[in-house]
């Protein structure tokens, strides 16, 4: 059953501390994606990597890491310098080339920091 | 700046209907256009992808028009029925090598029985 998974689905935090949130894919696909999403609003990219190894800063990275050490494998790292962490965060990942390819969406991780 | 605009309020219609949901770009220049549906809480799941230079776009009961002069896209659901019911996304792809997408607010879609 191939597909994207991300876990936890809800995760609680206390300001100040940081927290990892999984993503995991088995499409072999060689891009991967995260982004944050507020109510009311679209989605907002914060970091994406096109091959293992490598990443690059999206719109939004400010307060976040991620890590490529794995084609499977995208953790994003929600640091205590995220000023207003408390969001629905997704993963996403496709294929990688010149053409536009869809997007494979995981079912998301809702954060809530107190 | 770049902009991308999707309607801000709820499109109500009646089951069986065309629905008609409008996404419109500023400071833009896309190769390529897609739309997402999302369902509350999930994430978004992929519909339809259209070219530059492709007019129109057909699959099933969903049609997408691209208008690059214009700087827009149109996205319709024919014969709408409650299950249609969900937030639509539009997307941008300015080509290249990179795959990112600049994603529009979305459009909240409501289809009454």
């Amino acid at each position: 059953d191939g597909g994207i998974t991300q876990s936890p689905k809800y995760l609680f935090r206390k300001e100040g501390q940081n927290v990892t949130l999984s993503c995991e894919q088995n499409l072999n696909h060689d891009a991967m994606y995260w982004y944050r999403q507020d109510p009311g609003q679209g989605l907002r990219l914060i970091y994406y990597s096109q091959i293992v190894n490598d990443f690059q800063k999206g719109d939004i990275a400010e307060g976040y890491s991620v890590s490529r050490e794995k084609k499977e494998s995208f953790p994003l790292t929600v640091t205590s310098a995220q000023k207003n962490p408390t969001a629905f965060y997704l993963c996403a990942s496709s294929p990688q080339g010149v053409l536009s390819y869809e997007q494979y969406f995981g079912p998301g991780t809702r954060l809530t920091v107190t | 700046s770049q902009k991308i605009e999707q309607n801000s309020e709820a499109l109500n219609i009646q089951e069986g209907k065309t629905a008609t949901l409008t996404c419109n770009y500023t400071n833009y220049s896309p190769a390529y256009l897609q739309w997402y549906r999302q369902d509350p809480g999930r994430g978004p799941v992929f519909l339809l992808l259209i070219r530059e230079n492709e007019k129109e776009k057909r699959k099933e009961r969903l049609k997408v028009t691209f208008d690059t002069t214009l700087k827009q896209s149109l996205f319709h659901i024919t014969a709408s029925q409650p299950a249609d019911s969900a937030t639509y996304l539009c997307a941008l792809d300015k080509g290249g090598a990179t795959n990112k997408l600049i994603f529009g607010t979305g459009t909240l879609l409501a289809v009454q029985p």
